[in-house]
């Protein structure tokens, strides 16, 4: 009864680290996305997948990569971390158009 | 581009009051509507799906409306409470179930 656990919920990295940011889903849904959410830009999508080994870029994708290797998971990588990249990252899942569930998010801070 | 438009951006209003929240939207082909309340710090809830070929839904003291044509939608709630103060977010649903969403309406329901 997890629904969508991301993890970590709070992380501060320096200019140039890398990290991962993973999201599980247990509802054995085929739909998986990374949104960003800022102050007065509301959500946008990062990247998302159809179904495990595909992904796809959204609409802000640069400085991002992703993998879905098993369905359940879906992992949201930064190579080199900017401080434009200081955000709420959401992940969700749901089949093709309904079902839509959102993690609770992950607060990062580039500094 | 689809764009997701909210108004207002805030709203106040005393206890009881009922009240109407706007999204528009400047693509009418979408696959849905979906309205979401998100609490401070906190992931996003879903309240209520519209289908496209849906002209509006029930939840309790909530009701979403749907005009594709218009690219409009309203989310309606009745006798408003307290506990009802929370950010309401609206988004449409694209071809790959991928969301677009509004900036959102924040609501404040005062004692």
């Amino acid at each position: 009864n997890a629904g969508v656990t991301q993890t970590p919920k709070f992380r501060v990295l320096k200019t140039g680290q890398s990290m991962t940011l993973l999201c599980a889903q247990d509802m054995n849904h085929e739909y998986m996305y990374w949104y960003r959410q800022d102050p007065g830009m509301g959500l946008r999508l990062i990247h998302y997948s159809v179904g495990e080994g595909t992904t796809a870029k959204g609409e802000v994708p640069d400085g991002y990569n992703v993998s879905r290797l098993k369905k359940q998971n879906f992992l949201l990588g930064l190579e080199s971390a900017a401080p434009s990249q200081t955000s709420v990252y959401f992940c969700a899942s749901s089949y093709r158009f309904h079902g839509y569930t959102f993690g609770s998010g992950t607060r990062l801070t580039v500094v | 581009k689809q764009e997701v438009t909210q108004i207002p951006a805030a709203l106040s209003v005393p206890e009881g009051e009922n009240l109407v929240l706007n999204c528009s939207f400047t693509d009418s082909a979408i696959y849905n509507l979906q309205w979401f309340r998100q609490d401070p710090g906190k992931g996003l809830t879903s309240l209520l799906l519209i289908q496209s070929s849906q002209r509006e839904q029930t939840s309790g003291r909530l009701n979403a409306s749907l005009d594709k044509s218009s690219g409009r939608s309203t989310l309606y709630i009745a006798a408003s409470q307290p506990g009802d103060s929370a950010t309401y977010l609206c988004a449409v649903g694209g071809s790959q179930g991928n969301l677009i969403f509004g900036k959102g309406t924040k609501l404040s329901v005062k004692p």
